[in-house]
């Protein structure tokens, strides 16, 4: 199983529709959770921290679910401008057979299109 | 304005050459790290720093190289050992090298082969 796993997509939806992205980690002892937006040939940007109890930032809400080792990103009123690949980033704390143990695993993404 | 500097933006290599890539930061944090980023690919870890003077390998260091001899720099250089260069390099940092903080990128260096 991969460390960090993401529907490739693309998702194509319309302006002001809700769409929902999930990703699954492999290692139950990880701690800290990200959404990241990275644009076409740019740099990825923290979009959000995802907390155990759900957080809301704006039109984003992310949900964690430790038991499941799952973890979502919902868009309400999707705009243009949401248009990118969004990222699923865990932390690699407790693997133990990993020089990086605390860094972070990136997973490969999610396309999101907003069409007019 | 606080960030990460990357430089240059464009880079390209000669067969044999080694190449440094640069990464600068003023936002005082202990942890910088450089990722790999192919097409269609997710990032993958190359090499990172908790703090000053010491560095670890990531889960692909062959064939590239750091030092971490100030807190605001960490370069990389891609070694002629490194047969396959071709792609978007990107140095992070984080506040501290825990795993608990978010990582802030820079804009990104492309290197490709000549």
């Amino acid at each position: 199983r991969k460390e960090v796993e993401q529907d490739p997509g693309p998702f194509n939806v319309p302006e002001g529709a809700t769409v929902a992205f999930n990703c699954t980690y492999s290692n139950s002892a990880s701690q800290s959770f990200f959404w990241y937006r990275q644009d076409c040939r740019k740099e990825p940007k923290l979009l959000m921290s995802v907390y155990s109890s759900g957080n809301e930032d704006g039109r984003f809400t992310a949900q964690l679910n430790r038991a499941s080792q799952y973890i979502s990103l919902l868009i309400r009123d999707s705009k243009l401008s949401d248009s990118a690949t969004y990222l699923c980033v865990v932390n690699k704390r407790g693997t133990v057979s990993s020089n990086s143990g605390y860094a972070l695993n990136f997973g490969k993404g999610t396309s999101l299109l907003v069409t007019p | 304005d606080g960030g990460i500097t990357q430089s240059p933006k464009y880079l390209f290599r000669k067969e044999g050459q080694n190449v440094t890539l640069s990464c600068e930061q003023n936002l005082n944090h202990d942890a910088m790290y450089w990722y790999r980023q192919d097409p269609g690919q997710g990032l993958r870890l190359i090499y990172y720093s908790q703090i000053v003077n010491d560095f670890q390998k990531g889960d692909i260091a062959e064939g590239y190289s750091v030092s971490r001899e100030k807190k605001e720099s960490f370069p990389l250089t891609v070694t002629s050992a490194q047969k396959n260069p071709t792609a978007f390099y990107l140095c992070a940092s984080s506040a501290t090298g825990g795993g608990n903080q978010p990582q802030h990128f820079g804009d990104g260096t492309r290197l490709s082969i000549l």
